[in-house]
């Protein structure tokens, strides 16, 4: 079974362009995460979908950032316009529901914004 | 905020034990306890969570102290691949839970060397 999908793998975009990452849940996984992770730091969570409903996007930064969930399947995050300091890997992760279950990641999408 | 405290690095010998402590002395009474690892320009993997009991499965054992306010990862006979950050995480069961109770929140790690 294929694990956590994620494309791009690489992307590099001009300062203040939006840019969009894609993620696919492993098939019959409520539970949706997205995180950031800065060269040397731990994953930062972003946000935390339960089906389709963002549960927690607290850490979110919602004046660029954006996310869906449509139908409670694949997801998108999005930032426009994107900053230096967004140069990142974002990491999507699913498990089957937020209880005391495995969380299963992506390889990630490696930002970087010159 | 990670609840979790654990050294920056280890090193260990090859085909030696390695043990990794964390301290999670704040941990409420029904929070797991998960470690992942993260092997370079990889995504984070799951290697095992526990609760009170001690748990075992085929990469790793986990150690929870009585109080549950540390723990300890052991893997049994280190190779090089296990070279990677290890991620302790203290986690409520956050089943149907909403806001921030069923988040994993990721600290710093410790990053173990395995060296021939």
């Amino acid at each position: 079974e294929a694990g956590v999908v994620q494309s791009p793998r690489y992307k590099i975009i001009e300062k203040k362009q939006p840019v969009a990452f894609w993620c696919n849940p492993i098939s019959g996984h409520n539970t949706l995460y997205w995180y950031r992770q800065n060269l040397g730091q731990g994953p930062e969570l972003l946000i935390r979908y339960e089906n389709e409903e963002a549960v927690d996007d607290s850490q979110l930064p919602k004046d660029r950032f954006s996310a869906e969930r449509l139908k409670g399947v694949d997801s998108t995050l999005k930032i426009q316009p994107a900053e230096l300091g967004d140069s990142a890997v974002y990491l999507c992760a699913s498990s089957l529901s937020a209880g005391p279950t495995e969380a299963f990641f992506g390889q990630g999408t490696r930002l970087t914004v010159v | 905020d990670a609840k979790t405290t654990q050294p920056p690095s280890m090193d260990c010998a090859e085909g030696r034990a390695a043990n990794l402590p964390c301290n999670h002395s704040t941990i409420s009474g029904n929070e797991y306890v998960y470690w992942y690892r993260q092997i370079h320009s990889q995504g984070p993997q799951y290697i095992i969570h526990g609760l009170k009991n001690n748990e075992t499965n085929e990469m790793a054992s986990l150690i929870i102290t009585e109080d549950r306010k540390s723990s300890t990862l052991i893997l049994p006979h280190a190779t090089l691949r296990d070279t990677a950050v290890y991620y302790c995480i203290v986690r409520p069961p956050g089943r149907n839970y909403g806001g921030s109770q069923g988040n994993l929140i990721f600290g710093k790690g410790t990053k173990l060397s395995v060296k021939p």
